[in-house]
């Protein structure tokens, strides 16, 4: 029972590199959603998607985009990676509905821009 | 002020304890709440939903005071492996994307 698996777990980047962060969700679940955590910031919402095919920013979406080519993946780049992107980022996922629909997450990844 | 707001903590507690958090929400349109447990370094995990009126789920027990727009966790007979940020979470539209979380309350229980 899978879930939402991101890839890779951990990465260090020299400033300037680029990258890709895959999470994949085996729940036919609609939206999906990448985060970022700091020290005493909590998770600020990056960019989401509400279907594939579609995205959207979030709360801090500069200097990332992303794609939702696949109803279960949902990618986040990094063009040009900034010491200030070193993070831990989650990808999560969710259904739509009337009730309390709740986020399941991946188990993020570790990334430190040098 | 921040949507959601808890206190940081830590809260260092001896096994057996009672121990309670808050959390404040600041938009009154907010409808779903939930409590997440993250361990050091690891992905939130659902701990529980928050119900209208209120809910226990074996040692823990979530309340909704939506007149004073907080929302509250209660952990009873508290257990070394509670040792825990405890993230509030709240969803301004159920069913959407807008889950707003809170920094989380850091809880250490002591033997």
């Amino acid at each position: 029972n899978a879930g939402v698996t991101q890839t890779p777990k951990f990465r260090v980047l020299k400033t300037g590199q680029s990258m890709t962060l895959l999470c994949a969700q085996d729940m036919n679940h609609e939206y999906m959603y990448w985060y970022r955590q700091d020290p005493g910031m909590g998770l600020r919402l990056i960019h989401y998607s509400v279907g594939e095919g579609t995205t959207a920013k979030g709360e801090v979406p500069d200097g990332y985009n992303v794609s939702r080519l696949k109803k279960q993946n949902f990618l986040l780049g990094l063009e040009s990676a900034a010491p200030s992107q070193t993070s831990v980022y989650f990808c999560a996922s969710s259904y739509p509905g009337t009730g309390a629909t709740e986020a399941f997450f991946g188990q993020g990844t570790r990334l430190t821009v040098v | 002020r921040k949507e959601v707001e808890q206190d940081p903590g830590p809260f260092n507690v001896p096994e057996g304890a009672t121990v309670a958090f808050n959390c404040t929400y600041s938009n009154s349109a907010s409808q779903s709440f939930f409590w997440y447990r993250q361990d050091c370094r690891k992905e939130p995990k659902l701990l529980m939903s928050v119900y209208s009126s209120g809910n226990e789920d074996g040692r823990f027990t979530a309340q909704l005071n939506r007149a004073s727009q907080y929302i509250s966790l209660l952990i009873r007979d508290s257990k070394l492996s509670d040792s825990a940020t405890y993230l509030c979470v709240v969803n301004t539209a159920s069913g959407t994307y807008k889950y707003i979380f809170g920094t989380g309350t850091r809880l250490k229980v002591l033997a």
